[in-house]
């Protein structure tokens, strides 16, 4: 069964400094994954996607992914934090015709 | 260009009852898939629609329906509702049934089984 963790609840982090939200996968096969952000009241909104390629994976609103095969693990980066980066973040593998997402981890950038 | 759209954001029910929620997706795509976030969870998988028919299931159960029409849009039925059917429900768009397809998603409808 495909499954993915995220292993904290919170991050909290400083505007400016960098960030790191932290998931692991567990996939037979080649993964297909995925980081979305999630804002109060709102739905989803999808930031960027690691099919094949570099592991290295740009994304939208500075935000990027490392994919790190032996350590099973696509974590998403980003430079230099913002106030407006503050929200709910879900990392999600792509089984086939849906999203196994994982609880969510809560970024708190604050100024 | 729209993006997917829900109605309605809000609706408040009692244990029992039955629920239809709707959905239009974004321009262009023609799948829909339909996820349940309880709170402080991440979304569960319901179903997704492709073609006016059910593709694929996830662990919900026959109280759980859905239909998908010529348009693309699409309706999530719940009868018998529980307390633990309170939950935030997502619609999903996206363009083909790949799971390299990045998903769009409605701002969802809060349901409230009282």
């Amino acid at each position: 069964a495909q499954s993915v963790a995220q292993p904290e609840d919170q991050v909290n982090v400083a505007e400016g400094n960098p960030l790191t939200v932290k998931c692991t996968y567990s996939v037979s096969g080649n993964p297909y994954l995925f980081w979305y952000v999630q804002y109060p009241n709102r739905g989803l909104q999808f930031l960027l996607k690691y099919i094949t390629g570099d592991n290295l994976v740009k994304g939208s609103y500075g935000f990027e992914a490392e994919f790190n095969k032996s350590q099973t693990s696509f974590h998403l980066k980003k430079p230099s934090a913002l106030v407006s980066d503050s929200a709910l973040y879900f990392c999600a593998v792509g089984g086939y015709n849906k999203l196994i997402f994982g609880a969510g981890t809560r970024l708190a950038v604050h100024p | 260009d729209a993006g997917v759209t829900q109605s309605p954001t809000h609706l408040i029910k009692t244990r029992g009852q039955q629920v239809t929620l709707r959905c239009s997706p974004k321009s262009g795509h023609d799948t829909v898939s339909w996820y349940q976030q309880a709170l402080g969870q991440g979304p569960q998988f319901i179903f997704q629609y492709y073609e006016e028919e059910e593709r694929q299931r996830g662990n919900f159960p026959d109280r759980f329906s859905g239909h998908q029409f010529p348009n693309y849009s699409s309706e999530l039925n719940v009868n018998a509702l529980l307390l633990g059917d309170s939950a935030l429900y997502l619609c999903a768009s996206s363009s083909g049934t790949g799971y390299a397809s990045p998903l769009h998603f409605g701002n969802g409808t809060r349901l409230t089984v009282t």
